[in-house]
């Protein structure tokens, strides 16, 4: 079955910085990568995600990058803001409807 | 996004109780609803694929008998925890998706927060 490894599980940066957070996968067969934001005690929240016919995805200080060869995929957090500490989650699905296999996540702190 | 409610949001119980979790998809059909399983600080783990109308898909090492799923209609499906002890306080947390090409975002319930004395 799919498994999905994220990197740093730690990460702490200064408002203004920029964050990367790195995650690979081991079926090929995956298709669809989203990531999520968690605040404490809350649900997961998309923030962004990509299909494999794309190799990169924006979405104003977000963004996503693909490498179908390497099976990785990364996600760029630009100009963070102390609202951004949460922890991200990356995940990984190989078909519409299916359930997604997760990260063991990422603890983002930014600090002002 | 798609609306996805559970209750309770939280439930306290004496260890050897059942409990169960009610995981509703208010503005869509869902054929296929997801349970997950999260310890503090650790990542969603994937219980159990809900299909409605037929029975669950249980991931290894989770005991069927023990996580009762049940998803009887399209809008709803639900998590008995039976016989419930403490280590099985965690966070449940259900999902579910429209599940075409295309639209395989998944939106994810609020949680429910288990406690067993």
């Amino acid at each position: 079955g799919e498994n999905v490894e994220q990197h740093p599980s730690t990460l702490s940066v200064q408002e203004g910085d920029s964050a990367v957070i790195k995650c690979t996968y081991s079926d090929s067969a995956s298709n669809y990568f989203p990531w999520y934001k968690q605040e404490l005690g809350k649900r997961p929240q998309l923030i962004i995600d990509i299909r494999s016919n794309v190799g990169e995805k924006k979405d104003q200080r977000i963004a996503v990058t693909l490498n179908k060869t390497a099976k990785h995929f990364s996600l760029h957090i630009t100009e963070t803001q102390p609202e951004d500490s949460a922890v991200y989650f990356c995940a990984a699905s190989n078909q519409a409807g299916t359930a997604l296999i997760f990260g063991k996540g990422t603890t983002l702190s930014v600090s002002s | 996004g798609a609306v996805v409610s559970q209750h309770p949001s939280r439930v306290i119980c004496k260890s050897g109780t059942s409990v169960k979790i009610e995981c509703r998809s208010l503005d869509f059909q869902a054929t296929t609803m997801f349970w997950y399983r999260q310890f503090p600080k650790k990542s969603l783990m994937l219980m159990a694929t809900s299909n409605e109308g037929s029975k669950a898909t249980y991931e290894q090492g989770v005991e069927k008998d023990k996580f009762l799923i049940n998803h009887a209609s399209l809008t709803l499906s639900t998590l008995t925890v039976t016989s419930a002890h403490p280590e099985d306080s965690s966070f449940y947390i259900c999902s579910t998706s429209e599940g075409t090409p295309g639209t395989d975002t998944q939106y994810f319930g609020p949680g429910t927060r288990l406690t067993v004395l």
